[in-house]
């Protein structure tokens, strides 16, 4: 188990640009987990996966931002034209999960920070 | 949107005190309860788990669980400078959604 795993630890990017940012969870883990974590609040939740669908999407994304989980192991999340406000740190979370038992733990990655200049 | 309360604190406390670490939910059907602990700069890392009613204890830690007054605590035993840091608490909403409070900030002072 060598835990969750994201790259880059760190962005900094123009307002306009698109970044990507990815994001491998612990290898028995079904569940993926993106949120966003800005200064003195708790991570909000953006979109998950169960193994490759996304079952959910934020009513507060936009539709600048996108994430795929193409084979239910790596994820990716995309933000295209990038705005300030996009900057805070991104967490990814990964649990396991099977049908008819209560939400198991989670388990985050160390976050990849990012700064729209 | 279900929410989760924290008191945004500092809480401090000495070097050797208790802390105790207070949360409340909304969502009477939440069935999971979590602790994480958060440094500075760094991502959340978890410390506690909850499920049933009542205390469950992991070394110096003790998480209390009452459902029917929706409140959940943590307590940290002979607290030491190195647990000082914002602590989140997370509940489940249905089945696969989480949400979290905005963290309790806490001071242990040497």
């Amino acid at each position: 188990d060598t835990g969750v795993s994201q790259d880059p630890r760190h962005k900094i990017t123009k307002r306009g640009q698109n970044v990507t940012f990815r994001c491998d969870p612990i290898s028995e883990h079904n569940r993926l987990y993106w949120y966003r974590q800005t200064l003195g609040q708790g991570p909000e939740f953006l979109t998950y996966f169960q193994n490759e669908a996304q079952l959910e999407k934020s009513r507060l994304l936009s539709d600048r931002f996108s994430a795929e989980r193409p084979k239910g192991s790596f994820s990716t999340l995309e933000i295209q034209r990038t705005e300030q406000g996009d900057s805070a740190m991104y967490l990814c979370a990964s649990s396991t999960w099977t049908s008819g038992t209560r939400p198991r733990e989670q388990y985050f990655g160390p976050g990849t920070r990012l700064t729209v200049t | 949107q279900k929410e989760v309360e924290q008191n945004s604190g500092p809480l401090s406390v000495p070097e050797g005190a208790i802390a105790s670490l207070n949360c409340t939910y909304s969502d009477r059907g939440s069935q999971s309860f979590f602790w994480y602990r958060q440094y500075s700069g760094k991502s959340p890392e978890l410390i506690m788990f909850i499920y049933s009613n009542g205390d469950k204890e992991d070394g110096r830690f003790t998480a209390q669980l009452n459902k029917a007054s929706q409140y959940v605590s943590l307590l940290i035993r002979d607290s030491q400078p190195s647990d000082s840091a914002t602590y989140l608490c997370a509940v489940n909403e249905g089945t696969y959604k989480y949400i979290f409070g905005t963290g309790t900030r806490l001071k242990v002072l040497a």
